[in-house]
C-alpha cells in the first residue's frame, strides 16, 4: 500500500511569509501528526489530529496551525515565517486507538526560510 | 508519558551484533516500548515495538526485563547501512499520534 505522502518536498521561503504543507496518510489510518526537526531541538510534536480534529499539541507558538480533511487528509500552515522555522517537517499517519500499532512517517517537506 | 535514556552514541563494526540499551525507569503499566530508525532527512521507520519479555521481528530483537525499567535493542550482524539514529520511545497504547522524541542514540557502523 502507498505510504505517507507529503508535498512539496523541498521549499525555500522569506521572512514573513506564510507557507503550506500537505500530508496524505496511509489509507484507513484516521491520525495525523506532525513533527519539526532541526539540529539544535531534534525531533518535537508538533500536532495531532484525528476525525478532523485536533486531539493533541505540543509547545508550539500559534503561528503553527494545522487541520484534517474529512479524507483525513492534512495540512499544517506557518504564518509569519521567522529564520528559526527552518527545519524538517514530518507528518506521520496512524491508527490510534490500538497500542500495538506503530506510526508511519512520510519523508519531510524541507523548509528553508531566508 | 515516561521519559527515556540512552546513549548519545555508538561505534560499531560491519558484521558485530550491536546492543543499545535504553532506561525508561517510569514506564507505566499501558505503557509499550518502541524503536524507531531514521537516516539523515528521512522520516524514523519503525524497527520493532514490545511490551514484556523478548520480541524478535526480521531486523531486531527487543529484549525487556520483567520490570520493565529498561530494555535493549539488538541488531544483529550490523551492516554499513545501518548507520543511523535510534529512538526508544515509551508510551500508552494509542499514543502513536502523540510521540515524544528523545535525542536518540546514533550508531556509526564502521568497515
Amino acid at each position: 500500500k502507498a505510504g505517507v505522502t507529503q508535498t512539496p518536498r523541498y521549499l525555500i521561503k522569506t521572512r514573513g511569509q506564510q507557507v503550506t504543507l500537505s500530508c496524505s496518510p496511509i489509507s484507513g489510518h484516521r491520525s495525523v501528526s506532525w513533527y519539526q526537526q532541526t539540529p539544535g531541538q531534534g525531533l518535537q510534536f508538533l500536532f495531532e489530529y484525528f476525525s478532523e480534529t485536533q486531539r493533541n499539541k505540543g509547545n508550539f507558538p500559534g503561528r503553527f496551525s494545522g487541520r484534517q480533511f474529512s479524507n483525513s487528509r492534512s495540512e499544517m500552515n506557518v504564518s509569519t515565517l521567522e529564520l528559526g522555522d527552518s527545519a524538517l517537517y514530518l507528518c506521520a499517519s496512524s491508527l490510534p486507538d490500538r497500542g500495538d500499532t506503530e506510526a508511519f512517517f512520510g519523508q519531510g517537506t524541507r523548509l528553508t526560510v531566508v | 508519558l515516561a521519559k527515556t535514556t540512552q546513549p548519545i552514541s555508538m561505534d560499531s563494526y560491519e558484521g558485530q551484533e550491536v546492543n543499545i540499551t535504553c532506561s525508561h525507569n517510569n514506564i507505566a503499566t499501558n505503557d509499550y516500548i518502541t524503536w524507531y530508525q531514521q537516516f539523515p532527512s528521512q522520516g524514523p521507520r519503525f524497527i520493532i515495538q514490545g511490551y514484556k519479555t523478548k520480541v524478535t521481528n526480521e531486523v531486531a530483537s527487543l529484549f525487556i526485563p520483567a520490570d520493565r525499567k529498561s530494555s535493549t535493542l539488538s541488531l544483529p550482524r550490523v551492516s554499513l547501512s545501518d548507520t543511523a539514529v535510534y529512538y526508544c520511545l515509551v508510551g500508552e497504547g494509542g499514543s502513536q499520534g502523540n510521540l515524544i522524541f528523545g535525542k536518540g542514540t546514533k550508531l556509526s557502523v564502521k568497515p
